[in-house]
């Protein structure tokens, strides 16, 4: 059973670069048909698509983040990352990472985890 | 980019009543469209893509139709564990993002 696991600071500095980790396991990261996705949510709020990475390692991301999100692959490690630079308030959220499957659907979902930029 | 619209933003029912939620995308995103159903605290849970084929382990009281720009998510009769928010995600090749409407929370009436 594929799970996949967020992890990275839960508290960030205004101005500053989130940084997110999403480990998978039960599943290899380099299987083709798959991409692998950033989602959030913030507090009392609806879903927001941040962006994807290909198994190719090509990525396509939002626009309207476009200019400050990088989305990459570590292979080594079966594992993705998230990093969002200039934060303000408006990125405080709930991100989760999920694989997104050859129908372009989420069936696979992290738990989530907090982010909260404040100083 | 293709703005997705989901009415109600509430929707109160009664156990056992049939539940009727719609989106709208601002231009044709043909059947790709999927709805979520996520509870408090959850990650979301996939219920149905293609616009109207059942995800794995998805119970048959949820169906969904629609093609082009209107879609209906329809719980034929809601049980206790149906009382939640619902979104619905568009996934067309082009513009190639993916974008989710702002949800819709079944609530007990």
């Amino acid at each position: 059973q594929l799970q996949l696991q967020e992890s990275g600071s839960g508290l960030v500095k205004p101005s500053q670069t989130l940084s997110l980790t999403c480990a998978v396991s039960g599943g290899s990261i380099s299987s083709g048909g798959y991409s692998w996705s950033w989602i959030r949510q913030p507090p009392g709020k609806g879903l927001e698509w941040i962006g994807y990475i290909y198994h190719s390692g090509s990525t396509y991301y939002n626009p309207s983040l476009k200019s400050r999100v990088t989305i990459s692959v570590d292979r080594s490690k079966n594992q993705f990352s998230l990093k969002l630079s200039s934060v303000t308030a408006a990125d405080t959220a709930v991100y989760y990472c999920a694989r997104e499957e050859q129908q372009l659907v989420y069936a696979y979902w992290g738990q989530g985890t907090l982010v909260t930029v404040s100083s | 980019e293709i703005v997705m619209t989901q009415s109600p933003a509430t929707l109160s029912v009664s156990p056992g009543e049939r539940a009727t939620l719609s989106c709208r995308a601002s231009q044709s995103v043909s059947s790709n469209l999927a709805w979520y159903q996520q509870k408090p605290g959850q990650a979301p849970r996939l219920l149905i893509y293609g616009a109207s084929t059942r995800a794995t382990g998805i119970p048959a009281r949820f169906s969904g139709s629609g093609s082009g720009t209107e879609f209906t998510l329809t719980i034929s009769s809601l049980q206790s564990e149906d009382f939640a928010v619902y979104y619905c995600q568009q996934y067309n090749n082009w513009p190639p993002g993916r974008t989710f409407g702002g949800g819709t929370k079944v609530e007990i009436k």
